[in-house]
């Protein structure tokens, strides 16, 4: 069955960095796009980035441009977000998702919260 | 960047009740790429509808989507307890990809 596991979440000051991490498993990682999608507490879903099977096609939302980026290992089936110069209003629950327009799988989420 | 207006806000209904929530986008949505998500506290959202109206697998047939262009409706047809929850809407037809705001179903 389709899985994804994220991982790396965790407490960072302004300004601080973090990665994200997101096992996928269960079905042919390489044959998807794959996306990243936060909710922030108590607020709806945000889409902040995307990228192709072999990660020559990237998109970002406004929001992170220039401060994140999203990669892929298709051989080792993982995902990752590099999140640099992180700000309060990054604070979320992080989701990857199997992406095909539509986000068909989603992890369970990892929370990162930006405070000092 | 198209914006996605759902309506109501909240929707106060009972088990056996039909529920309608409506989505209307700023611009219309090529190809009827709109999709519907059921999401329940502490929990990941679930995909229910893609390209307006097909349910995701294992959706139930209570659940059906309709629409096109600029005004979508997702219509639960008996209310069953487990129903209650937060609902998105999503278009994937323009980049960026964007959510509604949500509905929330509550008894």
């Amino acid at each position: 069955q389709v899985q994804l596991v994220e991982s790396g979440g965790g407490l960072v000051k302004p300004g601080g960095s973090l990665r994200l991490s997101c096992a996928a498993s269960g079905f042919t990682f390489s044959d998807y796009y794959m996306s990243w999608i936060r909710q922030a507490p108590g607020k709806g879903l945000e889409w902040i980035s995307y990228i192709s099977t072999s990660g020559t096609t990237i998109y970002y939302a406004d929001s992170v441009k220039g401060r994140f980026t999203i990669s892929r290992d298709n051989a080792k089936n993982l995902l990752y977000l590099q999140m640099n110069s992180l700000r309060v209003e990054d604070t979320a629950v992080y989701y990857c998702a199997r992406d095909s327009g539509s986000f068909s799988y989603w992890g369970q989420g990892t929370l990162v919260t930006v405070s000092s | 960047e198209i914006v996605l207006t759902q309506s109501p806000g909240t929707l106060s209904l009972s088990p056996g009740e039909r529920a309608t929530l409506s989505c209307r986008a700023s611009q219309s949505v090529s190809s009827t790429y709109l999709a519907w998500y059921q999401q329940k506290p502490g929990q990941a959202p679930r995909l229910l509808i893609y390209g307006a109206s097909s349910r995701a697998t294992g959706v139930p047939d209570r659940f059906s989507g309709s629409g096109s262009g600029t005004d979508f409706t997702l219509t639960i047809s008996r209310l069953e307890p487990e129903d209650f929850a937060l609902y998105y809407c999503q278009q994937y037809g323009s980049s960026p990809k964007t959510f509604g705001q949500g509905t929330k179903v509550e008894i």
